[in-house]
């Protein structure tokens, strides 16, 4: 079946020690996002890749970045975490102008 | 700017009843889309349900279906026979018309089924 992959499910890291977050798709889909969801909290959109071109967010922080080697493939990197991005990272694909978008399972991150 | 407000944090509702989760929007677009997501405690995000602006039949997908009143900009989810599964969070979004929009979320509304 064609899907969202998101790996790993859990990932536990220590403050500061950067991290990598891996979403893979078999959809084929153009655009590719990254979602943060704190707890209890609504999902918010980190940035999105068109193709090859990538789209900050104005209010992401310059910690957080991305990567897109190829269509499937979409990296989040946290370069120093600190306790507040504890949460669950969402990657998710749509076609351009469609308006749906296909979610992965998410990663939750734990920042110890 | 486009804005989702839900104002039930939590809701419970009987095994086999019907229950609604209100949603109401707020945007200057002529053009964009409503949706529901489901979110059980796993994490994952479900798609439920998508309502065009434009299109003027209520959107229905098996037991969930979309209440769509475009001039009070509100989009309930009436989800009929409740089922224990159904015990979750459920998020209502919006995204303009346009490529690669982002999905804007309303706080969610936790839902609780009950024998």
């Amino acid at each position: 079946d064609a899907m969202v992959i998101q790996n790993p499910r859990y990932q536990v890291t220590q403050f500061g020690k950067p991290v990598t977050l891996s979403c893979s798709q078999t959809l084929n889909h153009n655009v590719m996002y990254w979602y943060q969801q704190k707890s209890s909290q609504a999902p918010k959109l980190l940035f999105h890749y068109y193709d090859k071109d990538f789209n900050n967010e104005a209010d992401t922080p310059d910690n957080f970045q991305s990567r897109r080697p190829n269509t499937s493939f979409c990296f989040l990197d946290i370069r120093s975490p600190g306790l507040g991005d504890a949460a669950m990272y969402l990657c998710a694909t749509s076609r351009a102008n469609q308006y749906e978008q296909y979610f992965g399972p998410g990663t939750r991150l734990t920042v110890t | 700017a486009q804005k989702i407000t839900q104002t039930q944090p939590g809701m419970f509702v009987q095994e086999k009843e019907a229950v609604t989760l209100d949603c109401t929007y707020d945007t200057s677009d002529q053009s964009y889309g409503l949706f529901w997501y489901k979110q059980p405690s796993s994490g994952e995000m479900i798609f439920l349900i998508y309502q065009g602006s434009y299109d003027e039949q209520n959107a229905t997908e098996g037991r969930y279906s979309l209440n769509f009143q475009k001039a009070r900009k509100s989009a309930n989810l009436v989800i009929s026979a409740s089922q224990l599964g159904d015990s979750a969070m459920y998020f209502c979004a919006m995204r303009r018309a346009g490529t690669a929009s982002k999905l804007t979320f309303g706080t969610g509304t936790r839902l609780q089924v009950t024998l």
